[in-house]
């Protein structure tokens, strides 16, 4: 596609759920990055993959937390057992890493509200 | 981890004014990205610079990375220049993860 595209724009889910965001990032870009953004503050990394594997997690807060991209192009970030505090907004983004570029491309973000 | 901190944190301008918003970071880059993020939360691109100066109509930015710092620069400032600006960096050393800055916000007033 031509741009980074995030479903769903909004999630509205109760305490105790389980949800799934989706990330489909330009076409071609093996790097592909997961951010979460509160109210007032910068975004913030949570999980990178290059390629299939995940490079690095080191920023998921917990163990409800889990990312997976099985084919190397679409990710999908899973949240167990939600609570308020995962409410955010879940950004993704994407670029040629790997391949001597290395400028990010962000989609609009997957708003969830957890109540 | 590299540390990033942008000036100011809050901005109001009247239309017309010109503006420059600072990025400082604690330790060597391989990358530096300006973003504006929209009011409706997209980030939008504004360059990819991890030295030197590259303009794009009224915005501008150089990065002096031996000095740690970038500089965005807006002129003639009009309201839809409105937003939160970040800097993101890439840290030398191999993690290849953006780090954000907790950015700038500013409002143009007609």
């Amino acid at each position: 596609g031509a741009g980074v595209s995030q479903t769903p724009s909004n999630k509205v889910t109760e305490k105790g759920k389980y949800v799934e965001l989706r990330c489909d990032p330009i076409s071609g870009h093996t790097a592909l990055y997961w951010y979460r953004q509160s109210l007032g503050q910068g975004p913030e990394f949570l999980i990178y993959f290059q390629g299939t594997g995940a490079a690095d997690d080191s920023g998921l807060p917990n163990d409800r937390f889990f990312a997976v991209r099985p084919e190397g192009s679409v990710s999908t970030l899973k949240i167990q057992r939600t609570e308020r505090g995962d409410s955010a907004v879940y950004l993704c983004a994407s670029s040629l890493r790997g391949q001597g570029m290395t400028e990010a491309f962000f989609g609009q973000g997957t708003r969830l509200t957890v109540v | 981890g590299i540390q990033v901190e942008q000036s100011p944190p809050d901005l109001i301008l009247q239309e017309g004014a010109n503006s420059t918003l600072r990025c400082n970071f604690s330790d060597s880059v391989n990358n530096l990205q300006w973003f504006h993020q929209n009011p409706w939360g997209q980030l939008i691109n504004l360059f990819y610079i991890p030295s030197g100066t590259k303009q794009n109509g009224r915005l501008s930015a150089t990065t002096v990375a031996t000095e740690r710092y970038s500089l965005l620069y807006i002129s003639s400032s009009q309201t839809t220049d409105s937003g939160v600006y970040f800097c993101a960096v890439e840290p030398r050393g191999g993690s290849y993860i953006p780090t954000f800055g907790r950015g700038t916000s500013l409002i143009v007033h007609p």
